[in-house]
């Protein structure tokens, strides 16, 4: 059984703000053990980290994405959110959310995965 | 930017043993722990080696990881291989700055 599934729409039109869910179970959120983390893949193409945020919102980006990403926690929901704004058809891929140790800085080390989910920027 | 290299494809008979490379583009890959992902197609990654040499749970100790500080490169070692063993492989590892992934090597078994 997963401990980590995507939701969220599967279509965003351009220029509007992507937004999904990731619900974690079989486990507290609120966990000081570990990060919370966002990685894509466009269709075809490799792994990008997108960023990762503790507990208690200590957030961390990838630089190149940092301007237009916002990741949040929401403990009593025990789920965590990705907002991507602006977007492109660039921005097509599947978004996996992760968690990584906390002893690894900033969630650099995920380890578990969710099932990941496809969002297609198209008008 | 620190950068991570995986030669783009390797193939190999079953049965035999199987090495794919990270190479890190500055500093030492020894610093930071890396990760090795297994990726099939249509399905998410899934960690075979962690903190650069450890196997979650589940995972055969046919895979093993190791790290070479002279030529700053990690090492994803697959023996023994299988049919099943055919997917991407992605190295990760990360600087002070960001999180980056190696552009994933095609394991081709036949």
């Amino acid at each position: 059984q997963r401990q980590l599934q995507e939701s969220g729409p599967g279509l965003v039109k351009p220029s509007e703000t992507l937004s999904l869910t990731c619900t974690v179970s079989g486990g507290s959120i609120s966990s000081s053990s570990y990060y919370w983390g966002w990685i894509r893949q466009p269709p075809g193409k490799g792994l990008e980290w997108i960023g990762s945020v503790f507990y208690s919102g200590s957030t961390y980006y990838n630089p190149s994405l940092k301007s237009r990403v916002t990741i949040s926690v929401d403990t009593s929901k025990n789920q965590f959110s990705l907002k991507l704004s602006s977007v492109t058809a660039a921005d097509t891929a599947v978004y996996y959310c992760a968690r990584s140790r906390a002893y690894c800085s900033g969630g650099s080390c995920p380890r578990e995965w969710g099932q990941g989910t496809l969002v297609t920027v198209s008008s | 930017n620190f950068m991570l290299t995986q030669p783009h494809s390797v193939s190999e008979s079953p049965g035999k043993t199987v090495t794919i490379s990270c190479t890190g583009s500055s500093g030492s890959i020894a610093s930071n722990y890396v990760q090795w992902y297994q990726q099939r197609p249509g399905s998410a990654p899934t960690t075979v080696i962690f903190e650069d040499n450890q196997r979650p749970s589940g995972v055969p100790d046919r895979f093993s990881g190791s790290i070479d500080s002279s030529s700053n490169s990690a090492s994803l070692t697959i023996s023994g291989l299988k049919t099943e063993d055919e997917a991407d492989y992605y190295c990760q590892s990360y600087d002070s700055s960001n999180v980056v992934f190696g552009g994933g090597t095609k394991l081709t078994v036949l």
